[in-house]
């Protein structure tokens, strides 16, 4: 199956910094997908991205489909982006795997005041 | 994006008790998906459907777990006898036209 790896595991930040998180897959897919992971648990969408740019308030991402990685970018980082971001990817079999998404670790990020 | 919603929040549930977790999508939508997060690791898929059956499942996804659609809108997960190992937080998913959208969650622990 595809693997998934992100990177930094842990990221610390200072209120007011910006950040670079990044995502590497192992195979071609149709689907990725970056979450944040609030403190209660829920996986909150933040970017549909298989490939291109795309920037919504502070966070930007962009996905390099054929070298095979994504990053999202947090500038301006604020307490309330704490949390883990995982990057999921799928969707290189066509049918329902476009919705069998294989998560990373994720990065636990935590931005303290 | 269409709301998915999941209920119970919360289900604490005694060792050997079967529990049924529900996913209520607004929509109508034909692909259908369960993922499982062990408390501190990484989200992981246990089961797709579609058309009103399973289409593909994960190795976790034993003979222990079965799902539904039983009245066209509800999608149900029912683990049978569970064990310790099944505490976790469990996420309902939906197709749309372009990111697959999850539920809020259902935190189960078994005791």
């Amino acid at each position: 199956g595809i693997q998934v790896e992100q990177s930094p595991p842990d990221l610390i930040l200072q209120e007011g910094a910006n950040s670079t998180l990044r995502c590497n897959f192992s195979d071609s897919v149709n689907n990725l997908q970056w979450f944040h992971q609030n403190p209660w648990g829920q996986l909150i969408n933040l970017f549909y991205i298989p490939s291109g740019t795309k920037q919504n308030g502070r966070l930007s991402a962009t996905t390099v489909a054929t070298e095979r990685y994504s990053l999202l970018y947090i500038s301006s980082s604020q307490t309330t982006d704490s949390g883990v971001y995982f990057c999921a990817v799928g969707g290189n079999a066509g049918g329902t795997s476009y919705g069998k998404l294989t998560f990373g670790q994720g990065t636990i990020l935590t931005v303290h005041p | 994006e269409p709301e998915v919603t999941q209920t119970p929040s919360h289900q604490v549930t005694q060792m050997g008790q079967e529990v049924i977790l529900r996913c209520v999508p607004i929509s109508n939508h034909l692909y259908f998906y369960w993922y499982r997060q062990i408390l501190g690791q990484k989200v992981e898929f246990l089961v797709s459907f579609y058309n009103n059956e399973i289409s593909e499942k994960s190795e976790i996804f034993d003979d222990q777990f079965s799902v539904e659609r039983p009245d066209g809108s509800n999608f149900t997960l029912k683990i049978r006898s569970t064990k310790l190992e099944d505490s976790a937080m469990y996420f309902c998913a939906i197709l749309w036209t372009g990111p697959c959208t999850f539920g809020s969650g259902t935190r189960l622990t078994v005791v």
